[in-house]
């Protein structure tokens, strides 16, 4: 069983939908969970931590259950500039603090 | 914010040679760093912890031999892939965090990526 996983993709949803990318993780000993964006060849960059309590950025809203290991990501009115790679990410501090990824799961917005 | 740099972005070798990619925070002092490799649609796979002043942490599966890690400063790591085959290549991926408490925020910083093409 993977660390990290998340849906298989890709999504490909109109402009304006609403979209969710849901995460498992199998290490009970992650500590800070985060989701990422990559666009095509490029490196990932850090879209948002996820809180237990669930935190929102603007359009992103992201969940968190511990009992379930359970991350989830909301994104409301997708834009075309939504379009890239989603990686579900957690840290784990008793390994050194490195990352485990997720797959991925692809998102394409068309017009 | 906190920038990692890496050195090259893309390179292209021939089967048996060996290859250097350095990665840099700029404006932070990093003790430890981190090198991944990514295959195409696949995700990121973490490699090895690289740590300042000491022998790095090799992931399951990698050969240390074959992947040399330096980590000689604060803001230098460098990896080395001796003796490339097309097998070789990749995305190669380093990132690095501030302290805890320079930014205040638990994240890692990635650089650009180098893109290795062994013929």
């Amino acid at each position: 069983r993977k660390e990290v996983e998340q849906d298989p993709g890709p999504f490909n949803v109109p402009e304006g939908a609403t979209v969710a990318f849901n995460c498992t993780y199998s290490n009970s000993a992650s500590q800070s969970f985060f989701w990422y964006r990559q666009d095509c060849r490029k490196e990932p960059k850090l879209l948002m931590s996820v809180y237990s309590s669930g935190n929102e950025d603007g359009r992103f809203t992201a969940q968190l259950n511990r009992a379930s290991q359970y991350i989830s990501l909301l994104i409301r009115d997708s834009k075309l500039s939504d379009s890239a790679t989603y990686l579900c990410v957690v840290k784990i501090y008793n390994q050194g603090g490195k990352l485990i990824f997720g797959q991925g799961t692809e998102l394409s917005v068309k017009p | 914010g906190a920038v990692v740099s890496q050195h090259p972005s893309r390179v292209i070798c021939k089967s048996g040679t060996s290859v250097k990619i350095e990665c840099r925070s700029l404006d932070f002092q990093a003790t430890t760093m981190f090198w991944y490799r990514q295959f195409p649609k696949k995700s990121l796979m973490l490699m090895a912890t690289s740590n300042e002043g000491s022998k790095a942490t090799y992931e399951q599966g990698v050969e240390k031999d074959k992947f040399l890690i330096n980590h000689a400063s604060l803001t230098l790591s460098t990896l080395t892939v001796t003796s490339a085959h097309p097998e070789d290549s990749s995305f190669y991926i380093c990132s690095a965090s501030p302290p805890w408490g320079n930014t205040g925020k638990d994240e890692q910083y990635f650089g650009p990526g180098t893109r290795l093409t062994v013929t």
